[in-house]
């Protein structure tokens, strides 16, 4: 079975800092990872996913997170944020083969909030 | 109309009411789903369907039934429900079962009085 842990609910951050959004998984197998974003009051729209090969993965809105296997991680960063990055973001991971290819795991989700 | 479609946005029902939700997917994909999203947990999935048949069902109560009458097509049935049902329901597809990405619709926000 897979778990995904977002070790901060909600992350304050300035316009035009730097973010970045943490993402620890567990898995006896090997995983497919996947950011997602929801805008208040919108669904979930994929940021980003690691299938296979480079570990760093570019996504949508400026975006990139990298895999790290040997840390079970897949942090979301971003270099420059804007007052429109404001949203919740969640990291899901699922086997990559397998019964349980193609089911999501979520993570509980974290706030970003972009201040002026 | 593109991408995945759910209506009503917003219901309000009482707990001795029968409402549906209904999703439309305008991408071609053969696999649908039903998540729960409620405050403070994880989207939670409740129903999975490839090519119109049920796939996953991951104990879900009774008092939520759902159909799916085309690939198209996927329906949320709704009976007596309890306050603690309040949650944003949120609908997906995907090319087929177990593909690598799923397109989520914009969800119901619904309210159990």
């Amino acid at each position: 079975a897979q778990s995904v842990t977002q070790l901060d609910s909600q992350v304050p951050v300035f316009e035009e800092a730097p973010v970045e959004l943490r993402c620890n998984y567990s898995s006896s197998v090997s995983v497919y990872l996947f950011w997602y974003v929801q805008y208040p009051n919108q669904g979930l729209q994929l940021l980003l996913k690691y299938l296979s090969g480079s570990t760093l993965v570019k996504g949508i809105n400026g975006f990139e997170a990298e895999f790290n296997k040997s840390q079970t991680s897949f942090h979301l960063r971003k270099p420059s944020v804007h007052i429109s990055d404001t949203a919740e973001y969640f990291c899901a991971v699922s086997a990559s083969y397998g019964g349980s290819q193609g089911n999501l795991i979520f993570g509980k989700g974290t706030k970003l909030s972009v201040k002026p | 109309e593109t991408g995945v479609t759910q209506t009503p946005r917003h219901l309000v029902m009482g707990m001795t009411n029968k409402k549906s939700l209904k999703c439309e997917q305008h991408l071609g994909h053969n696999a649908m789903y039903w998540y729960k999203q409620s405050a403070k947990k994880p989207l939670e999935l409740m129903f999975v369907y490839s090519l119109e048949e049920r796939v996953e069902n991951n104990s879900v109560p009774s008092r939520f039934s759902p159909e799916c009458p085309n690939s198209s097509h996927l329906f949320l049935h709704l009976h007596t429900l309890q306050p603690e049902d309040s949650a944003l329901y949120l609908c997906a597809s995907s090319q087929d079962y177990q593909a690598d990405t799923q397109y989520f619709g914009p969800g119901t926000r619904l309210t159990v009085l």
